[in-house]
């Protein structure tokens, strides 16, 4: 079965550098969540989207902001990188429907960017 | 609010020995409750989940979980433990519709399996 798919899987950018993430849910999926993930961190959410729009939004800094397309793929685009960016960025994706229909909030996630700041 | 303890921060069982890796959840709403499991440098992979209907939670390679709403619990078994185990487990709480659909992780547990 198709997965959520992340591209690249690894960038390395120097300090006040940009950089965008991709992020491509299962087929058929409306909703897209991003996580960032420090050194022996947990994951911490920083935004999602449904159908385009922000749904909810998390510990995401001021020079990072994202996107969700009409074909669901959804962008994160971070600026003015800092060392402390350096992390594991997942994407993960849901149905709208499910969740709400069932209460079932599972979401699948991808491999990960690993996001290395120089 | 939601939130998510992972009691022990460090797990050292020996193989073939049960494994028990605690968590306690606090939630305004009926929670989704899940365990995730993460190998050094690969994604997470969900390992089981509760959603309001059985309260003993199977998944998959032989854990299991229950589901305990008296003491806000969630803690996560395996009778015998593999080599293959050795990880990082998370145990994530989601608020449902009302609390907003992000996931709120556990600081996470590092199991260690000794041959």
């Amino acid at each position: 079965a198709a997965g959520v798919i992340q591209s690249p899987r690894h960038l390395i950018k120097e300090k006040r550098e940009t950089a965008t993430l991709k992020c491509y849910p299962i087929p058929r999926h409306d909703t897209v969540y991003w996580y960032q993930q420090g050194p022996g961190q947990d994951p911490q959410f920083l935004i999602s989207f449904y159908e385009k729009m922000q749904s909810d939004k998390g510990s995401i800094p001021d020079r990072f902001s994202a996107q969700q397309f009409s074909d669901y793929h959804s962008e994160l685009n971070m600026s003015s990188l800092e060392l402390g960016d350096s992390a594991l960025y997942f994407c993960a994706s849901s149905l709208w429907a499910s969740s709400w229909a069932s209460g079932d909030n599972e979401q699948f996630f991808g491999p990960g960017t690993r996001l290395t700041v120089l | 609010a939601q939130s998510v303890t992972q009691l022990d921060s460090h797990v050292s069982v020996s193989e073939g020995t049960p494994v028990l890796l605690r968590c306690n959840y606090s939630s305004s709403y009926s929670p989704s409750l899940f365990w995730y499991v993460q190998h050094p440098n690969k994604g997470l992979q969900l390992l089981l989940k509760y959603t309001s209907a059985a309260t003993l939670v199977k998944g998959i390679n032989g854990f299991e979980a229950e589901f305990k709403k008296s003491e806000t619990s969630f803690h996560l078994t395996k009778p015998s433990a593999h080599m293959s185990d050795a990880a990082e487990y998370f145990c994530v709480v989601s608020g449902g519709n009302n609390a907003g659909n992000m996931l709120t992780f556990g600081g996470g547990t590092r199991l260690m399996v000794k041959p």
